[in-house]
């Protein structure tokens, strides 16, 4: 199975901040990766598929990057709403996989 | 709109067995693959399998070919998956989620069916 690391495990940040999370492949995967936003009670939404591409009627402040088995996730002019839990998935291979996910927390 | 509509919560004894479902609306679910996906209390999401509802034809995680059951039934636009043999690691809730299309991520999600193993 393809073993998904993610980092921080955790952050905390303030309104209108920049913030980034990463995840680390155990191999390649061809940017077949996606990012979901998961807040408490509710199901996972779709931010970035492929890596890079923004999911329809997500804001621009989310962006998706890429440098080898290292994915990024941005996260521009944070806003309160962004605070959430945030997951990796790689979709290159069966078994799917998820990271482990980041707690973002607005101070 | 797509809505994915999954069944009340379950509580199952230890041995014994849950299906659960997901009536999808807004779309035909022969066009798609539907997955579902497990999160236990306070953790992370874990993949468990997918079918196609075009042919029945289904994947599955090693870990989960022996625990879940995918059907799906294409006449009520609905999916089923059976949880046999629940243990307490079975606690968990349990998402199903599709495309659009057979497209490998997750744009639309049930809203979770918690299940509860527990004598």
């Amino acid at each position: 199975d393809i073993q998904m690391t993610q980092s921080p495990a955790s952050l905390s940040a303030s309104l209108g901040e920049t913030v980034t999370i990463e995840c680390l492949t155990s191999e390649d995967i061809y940017s077949n990766l996606a990012w979901y936003q998961q807040k408490p009670g509710k199901s996972p939404q779709l931010l970035i598929y492929d890596a890079s591409s923004l999911q329809d009627g997500v804001p621009s402040r989310f962006s998706g990057s890429e440098s080898g088995t290292q994915y990024s996730l941005e996260i521009n002019s944070l806003q309160s709403e962004d605070a959430a839990t945030y997951f990796c998935q790689q979709h290159h291979d069966y078994p799917y996989t998820f990271g482990a996910g980041t707690k973002l927390e607005l101070k | 709109e797509v809505q994915l509509q999954q069944s009340g919560a379950e509580l199952g004894k230890p041995g014994t067995s849950v299906k659960l479902s997901c009536k999808v609306s807004g779309y035909n679910i022969r066009n798609t693959y539907m997955h579902w996906v497990n999160q236990r209390p306070g953790k992370g999401l874990e993949w468990i399998g997918r079918i196609d509802p075009a042919n029945g034809n289904t994947i599955s995680a090693e870990k989960f070919k022996s625990k879940a059951t995918l059907t799906a039934d294409t006449s009520s636009n609905t999916a089923y998956m059976q949880l046999s043999q629940l243990k307490s690691d079975d606690t968990a809730i349990y998402f199903c989620a599709m495309g659009p299309g057979i497209t490998p991520w997750f744009a639309y999600w049930g809203q979770g069916t918690l299940v509860t193993v527990s004598s």
